[in-house]
């Protein structure tokens, strides 16, 4: 199978700080999520980014698929971005796969 | 668009009765549904992938006889947890791929879960 690996695994930022979240995976994939994970459980999605840059607000993605990791960029952090950080794949079209998770914690 | 929703949200059952969790995607049509499980401050474990119209595709390590899916339509899917145990509880998540959505046919729509506790 394939592997996903994300770091840091946790994260304490100050409110207002930058912070970037690296996700590996071993193998060549069709589709790459971002997802945050709020306290209730719901994955919220954040970017669909198999390949390339996307900005939406505060966050940003990029994936570099030839080279197996994608990063997701929070800038001027909010202790709102609190919560868990998941990257997911999509593996021989068939197979969606998580990574270990970033546990994000912005204090006030 | 492309809403997944989960029935119910949260379930308490005894040892040893079955609980049925239903998952459906509300505007959109699914020709294929996941099912995870998540532990406590673990990530999330593909349990199985569900296909209309045919059996699901279990994982290793899944006892397809104790966790029973049912794909019956385009839009509904559900998860059976047979002679449920302590050990069972755990929060179930379903997703959905959409290829007709007019979207990306690979990107995943995810339900908000249910949190099933054994007692």
């Amino acid at each position: 199978g394939i592997q996903v690996e994300q770091s840091p695994p946790d994260l304490i930022l100050q409110e207002g700080a930058n912070s970037t979240l690296r996700c590996n995976f071993s193998d060549s994939v069709n589709n790459l999520q971002w997802f945050h994970q709020n306290p209730w459980g719901q994955l919220i999605n954040l970017f669909y980014i198999p390949s390339g840059t996307k900005q939406n607000g505060r966050l940003s993605a990029t994936t570099v698929a030839t080279e197996r990791y994608s990063l997701l960029y929070i800038s001027s952090s909010q202790t709102t971005d609190s919560g868990v950080y998941f990257c997911a794949v999509l593996y021989n079209f068939n197979k969606f796969y998580f990574g270990s998770g970033t546990k994000l914690n912005v204090k006030p | 668009g492309a809403v997944v929703s989960q029935h119910p949200s949260w379930v308490i059952c005894k040892s040893g009765t079955s609980v049925k969790i239903e998952c459906r995607s509300l505007d959109f049509q699914a020709t294929t549904m996941f099912w995870y499980r998540q532990f406590p401050k673990q990530s999330l474990m593909l349990m199985a992938t569900s296909n209309e119209g045919s059996k699901a595709t279990y994982e290793q390590g899944v006892e397809k006889d104790k966790f029973l899916i049912n794909h019956a339509s385009l839009t509904l899917s559900t998860l059976t947890v047979t002679s449920a145990h302590p050990e069972d509880s755990s929060f179930y998540i379903c997703s959905a791929r959409a290829p007709t959505s007019g979207g990306d046919p690979y990107e995943q729509y995810f339900g908000p879960g249910t949190r099933l506790t054994v007692t």
